[in-house]
């Protein structure tokens, strides 16, 4: 079956803007998580969604947001970008009960300049 | 809060030879614990987990055991070969509420050489 796909996979941005990054999970899949990679930070978890409600979510400011829509498809919006803004934003989908599998996409890399 | 020690990298190693990547955690409760690969351009992958102390997972040659006593969960792998090279994390999760809240370590490159 079909992974995780992200869109797009590469995004250039300049400061101040705003970015929305979309997420299609695996068929069936229910739960979607967010995570931040940098160099600097390592790997950051943003913010979870399952049946359409945010579940879980890390330390990030408020101009980092999402949604899940009822086809479990999640988007992740950036606003007023930053140039630390700039990583790689993977996202994971899973059945969402515990124990299940978090499988990941291959990423959205964001520039911000 | 909880939190994912691994070692720094990068390690690099020859062909054949035995490879460990120390792993320790700090948790309040019981976590699950995983370690996922990520190649160069690629998202990460799933390569072994263990859910509860005494566990041990394995997958493609590499094995980690779940020592609740030493709080740890280190990866060997007897026989490293050149497409082992990768960046390897250790992440846990709690079952209870935050099941798909995954922290991770900060990585550790591995280079095997022919």
């Amino acid at each position: 079956k079909a992974g995780v796909t992200q869109t797009p996979r590469y995004l250039i941005k300049t400061r101040g803007q705003q970015v929305t990054l979309s997420c299609s999970p695996i068929s069936g899949h229910r739960s979607v998580s967010w995570y931040q990679q940098t160099p600097g930070q390592g790997l950051q978890f943003l913010f979870e969604y399952f049946s359409e409600t945010q579940r879980n979510k890390g330390n990030f400011p408020g101009r980092f947001s999402g949604r899940q829509f009822s086809n479990s498809r999640s988007e992740m919006n950036v606003s007023t970008l930053e140039l630390g803004d700039s990583a790689l934003y993977l996202c994971a989908s899973s059945l969402g009960l515990a124990y299940n599998e978090q499988f990941f996409g291959p990423g959205t890399r964001l520039t911000v300049l | 809060g909880n939190s994912v020690t691994q070692m720094e990298g990068p390690v690099t190693l020859s062909e054949e030879a035995f490879l460990t990547i120390n792993c320790t955690y700090t948790a309040t409760g019981y976590p699950s614990l995983f370690w996922y690969v990520q190649y160069p351009g690629e998202g990460l992958q799933l390569l072994l987990k263990a859910t509860k102390a005494d566990d041990k997972g394995s997958n493609k040659g590499f094995e980690a055991t779940y020592r609740k006593e030493t709080t740890s969960f280190h990866l060997e792998k007897g026989s490293v070969q050149v497409s082992d090279s990768a960046v390897y994390f250790c992440a846990l999760s709690m079952t209870t509420d935050s099941w798909g809240k995954l922290q991770f370590g900060a990585g550790t490159q591995v280079v095997v050489t022919p």
